[in-house]
């Protein structure tokens, strides 16, 4: 089945820019997706690209997708404290399917 | 306002007792899904359905059942038969795939389950 991996934890100090990497090992996802999830609450879409782009900008977010590499990337510009949350990324298989990475999660300091 | 919802936000239960978390959504949405999410592992799938009446296991379905009888309503029923139930449960629901037509995953604000 896919696998999704993602690093645990990144810190970053307020008005950086934050990068947050994921790899999967499944090429066939139609669509891959990045999605935010505040403490003790579900999971919030933020973005998604699709699997024939390498690149999509959406206001502070830039999602890179490198299909040889099977690496997909989140950047965050000026990060802000309430940022600060665990990101997904996920990728659709077949029969709609969501395999999700292990979350990254993402501490900015003032 | 459409949505999905998942009741109870936290769940109590003693050890060798079935319990039964909701999910229903108003969004139309044919699929339905429940993960469970552990400290460091991500979500992990425990069953999903495409349609009324059908479903399929995830990767981590054992101890677990579920029921779709109306297009709303997905319950997830977590069974003596698994081992370590203490988790947060969270529910989704998607409309059928379109072909290059993104559908987006809605999900509920989750069950905290604890065994005691």
């Amino acid at each position: 089945g896919e696998d999704v991996e993602q690093s645990l934890f990144l810190s970053v100090r307020e008005g950086d820019s934050s990068v947050i990497n994921c790899t999967y090992t499944d090429s066939s996802s139609t669509y891959l997706y990045w999605y935010k999830q505040e403490p003790g609450a579900g999971l919030q879409l933020l973005t998604y690209i699709f699997s024939n782009m390498d690149m999509k900008q959406d206001q502070r977010l830039t999602v890179l997708l490198n299909k040889k590499d099977k690496h997909l990337s989140l950047r965050i510009a000026d990060t802000q404290t309430g940022d600060s949350a665990i990101y997904f990324c996920a990728g659709n298989t077949g029969f709609q399917k969501l395999v999700f990475g292990t979350g990254t999660r993402l501490l900015v300091s003032p | 306002d459409g949505g999905i919802t998942q009741s109870p936000k936290y769940l109590f239960r003693k050890e060798g007792q079935n319990v039964t978390l909701s999910c229903e959504q108003n969004l139309n949405h044919d699929a339905m899904y429940w993960y469970r999410q552990d400290p460091g592992q991500g979500l992990r799938l425990i069953y999903y359905s495409q349609i009324v009446n059908d479903f399929q296991k995830g990767d981590i379905a054992e101890g677990y059942s579920v029921s779709r009888e109306k297009k709303e309503s997905f319950p997830l029923t977590v069974t003596s038969a698994q081992k370590n139930p203490t988790a947060f449960y969270l529910c989704a629901s998607r409309d059928r795939d379109r072909g290059p037509v993104n559908t987006e995953a809605f999900f509920g604000q989750g069950t905290r389950l604890t065994v005691v």
